[in-house]
């Protein structure tokens, strides 16, 4: 079965702190995506990549950034934490060629205080 | 860009009600569409989906029908349980090579016994 694994279910970090979140998936998939999950707002696609190295700037880019060493593995990286980041993050993955769903982590909620 | 409305909540309903949550969509080419939902403390789930136009999507007695001449992705269910409380959403695919998704803002569903 499908598998895509973040790292921390909660994590509380404080403002200024560089901060991790690691999403990993088990199914070989070429794009990898992590998006935050505000109330009203809905899910918002914060970074994408589409193979090891590469990635691309989604809606809401301003204050993270991303890596992407191995296929298998994508980092969302929170540069210098602030309060307003304070929100659910979900790691995403799926096959361009299948034309299959995207399969979703169980999301990491962060707290920046 | 490419968009998604759908039904703002919260939607509270008794059991064995009918359900109805509006999504409408607005995009260039021929998107696929996707209900995911949201249980309490985890991630999303793929609910169902339409990868064209007057296709009907189903699982877990809920459906919805591909709409193009009304651009619209309506979820229904005819008889709702308690376990079908969760915040569902609405979304697109655009199939541009990244399957990146657009989400709507999510509708909350709380079933009373």
């Amino acid at each position: 079965d499908v598998k895509v694994t973040q790292s921390s279910r909660y994590l509380v970090k404080r403002t200024g702190e560089k901060v991790f979140l690691e999403c990993v998936q088990d199914m070989d998939h070429e794009n990898m995506f992590w998006y935050r999950q505000d109330p009203g707002l809905g899910l918002r696609l914060i970074y994408f990549s589409y193979d090891v190295k590469m990635k691309e700037k989604g809606d809401i880019p301003e204050g993270y950034s991303v890596s992407r060493e191995k296929k298998e593995r994508f980092s969302l990286i929170l540069e210098s934490a602030s309060t307003n980041q304070t929100s659910m993050y979900l790691c995403a993955s799926t096959d361009p060629y299948s034309k299959q769903p995207q399969h979703f982590g169980d999301g990491t909620r962060l707290s920046i205080l | 860009g490419d968009s998604v409305t759908q039904m703002e909540g919260p939607v509270t309903l008794s059991e064995e009600a009918f359900l109805t949550i509006n999504c409408t969509y607005t995009a260039t080419g021929y998107p696929s569409l996707f209900w995911y939902v949201q249980y309490p403390g985890e991630g999303l789930q793929l609910l169902l989906k339409a990868t064209k136009a007057d296709d009907k999507g189903s699982n877990k007695g809920f459906e919805a029908t591909y709409r193009k001449e009304t651009t619209s992705f309506h979820l229904e269910k005819g008889s709702v349980q308690v376990s079908d409380s969760a915040v569902y959403f609405c979304a697109l695919s655009d199939h541009s090579g990244s399957e990146k998704l657009v989400f709507g803002k999510g509708t909350k569903l709380t079933v009373n016994p």
